[in-house]
């Protein structure tokens, strides 16, 4: 069974910064692109951060490009988001999700997502 | 950024009904298009994908079409726990982009 369980949220004021993780098992983790996703309080979904299987290549949203970083240890199955500079509107569920398939080079579908961690920016 | 915008924003319907969603992308995005349901206080759940590929374990009572700019996700013979809000999402190009999301209630 796919799992995806995330950890590291809680409160943090602004300019703070704080590391998520997210421990995968069920399948091979170094085989598939990973993502992260954010819901605001009361509002939609935001794409964050996607890293390629072997870690090498990352992408972000403008809203977070220099001050978060994403990366993975294949061998301990485990995606990290490295969260500096934040901000109120950072305000959010973070959620980590798989890609549906391992085939390079095709298209982003997430088909297993976390439960979601809060990570709640404020003074 | 491709943007994409769903109508309604806000939908009432009745269980059996068939109800359909519209997604708009902002430039032409092939099929590159997702559905997906959420529930309160859980994860997004992947519905179609590829614009009309019906997601493994997901009721046939789910479909999807379109591509280039304009996509829909029908549900046809409401059942009382599809009531959630649904999202498309473009994976064309980055950065990933979602809809404003459609809320689905009970009339």
């Amino acid at each position: 069974e796919v799992q995806l369980v995330e950890s590291g949220g809680g409160l943090v004021q602004p300019g703070g910064s704080l590391r998520l993780s997210c421990a995968a098992s069920g399948f091979t983790f170094s085989s598939y692109v990973m993502t992260w996703v954010r819901q605001g309080p009361g509002k939609g979904l935001e794409w964050v951060s996607l890293i390629s299987d072997s870690g090498d290549t990352a992408f972000y949203a403008d809203s977070v490009r220099g001050r978060f970083t994403i990366s993975r240890d294949n061998s301990k199955n485990t995606v990290y988001l490295q969260m500096n500079s934040l901000r109120v509107e950072d305000t959010a569920v973070y959620y980590c999700a798989k890609r549906l398939t391992a085939v390079p080079s095709t298209p982003n579908y997430f088909d297993y997502w976390g439960q979601g961690i809060l990570v709640t920016v404020s003074s | 950024d491709i943007q994409l915008t769903q109508s309604p924003s806000f939908l009432s319907a009745s269980v059996e009904d068939r109800v359909t969603i519209t997604c708009r992308a902002s430039q032409g995005i092939s099929s590159s298009l997702a559905w997906y349901q959420q529930k309160p206080g859980k994860a997004p759940k992947l519905l179609i994908y590829a614009a009309s590929t019906l997601q493994s374990g997901v009721p046939s009572r789910f479909s999807g079409s379109g591509s280039g700019t304009e996509f829909t996700l029908t549900i046809s013979g409401l059942q009382p726990e599809d009531f959630a809000t649904y999202y498309c999402q473009q994976v064309n190009s980055y950065p990933i982009t979602f809809g404003q999301g459609t809320r689905l209630e009970i009339k």
